[in-house]
């Protein structure tokens, strides 16, 4: 069984700061992780992926994410926020082999304040 | 870029009526899914499809939903008596054949309002 919990159900961060989206998980087997955006009235975007590769992985729009295996984390950073990355945020999880079924995390809201 | 697309964007229907939502997946993918997500709540998965049938179904795609490929091009999910607790947005998604290292593509979603 595979799970994901993100903690943090909204964060505020102000312009130019770094912003942290925590995502911790929890897998049976070697998982994909991901990262989806998703824009007020909109569907689902996927920002970066993790497949086994390389642990520190970069995606669209500046961020970045690292696994660690050790802290079954996949927690999601960029440097220095932007007004247009308000929006929701999922983790998402599945098995690395097989069906590609995610298992979302509840999502976190970013706020951006000028 | 190929994507992923959804009709109705926005479909309200009465309570106990049926509803259809369409989506075309891309073309060359071979996993087809649903998902919904509840106002406020994450998005939860419904079901996947593969070589013509079902695959793997959540316990809230009871007999009520029902997935059907028509026509080789064409993924739609029905609801056949709708319920208030239906209303929520539908994503489909779909996905590239087993072997090939990819995401889900999800289209923009089908908001279902039922009243």
């Amino acid at each position: 069984a595979q799970s994901v919990t993100q903690l943090g159900s909204h964060v505020s961060v102000s312009e130019g700061a770094l912003v942290l989206l925590r995502c911790n998980y929890s897998s049976s087997v070697p998982p994909y992780l991901f990262w989806y955006v998703q824009y007020p009235n909109q569907g689902l975007q996927l920002l970066l992926k993790y497949t086994s590769a390389a642990t520190l992985v970069k995606g669209i729009n500046g961020f970045e994410a690292e696994f660690k295996k050790s802290e079954t984390s996949f927690h999601l950073t960029k440097p220095s926020a932007h007004m247009s990355d308000a929006a929701e945020y999922f983790c998402a999880v599945s098995p690395l082999q097989g069906a590609q079924k995610l298992v979302f995390g509840q999502g976190t809201r970013l706020t951006i304040n000028p | 870029e190929p994507e992923v697309t959804q009709t109705p964007s926005h479909q309200v229907t009465q309570m106990g009526q049926e509803v259809i939502l369409r989506c075309v997946p891309i073309s060359n993918h071979l996993y087809f899914y649903w998902y919904r997500q509840i106002l406020g709540q994450k998005v939860e998965f419904l079901v996947s499809f593969y070589n013509n049938e079902i695959s793997e179904k959540s316990e809230i795609f009871d007999d009520q939903f029902s997935v059907e490929r028509p026509d080789g091009s064409n993924f739609t999910l029905k609801i056949r008596s709708t319920k208030l607790e239906d209303s929520a947005m539908y994503f489909c998604a779909s996905g590239a054949p087993e072997g090939v290292n990819t995401e889900a593509f999800f289209g923009q979603g089908t908001r279902l309002t039922v009243v």
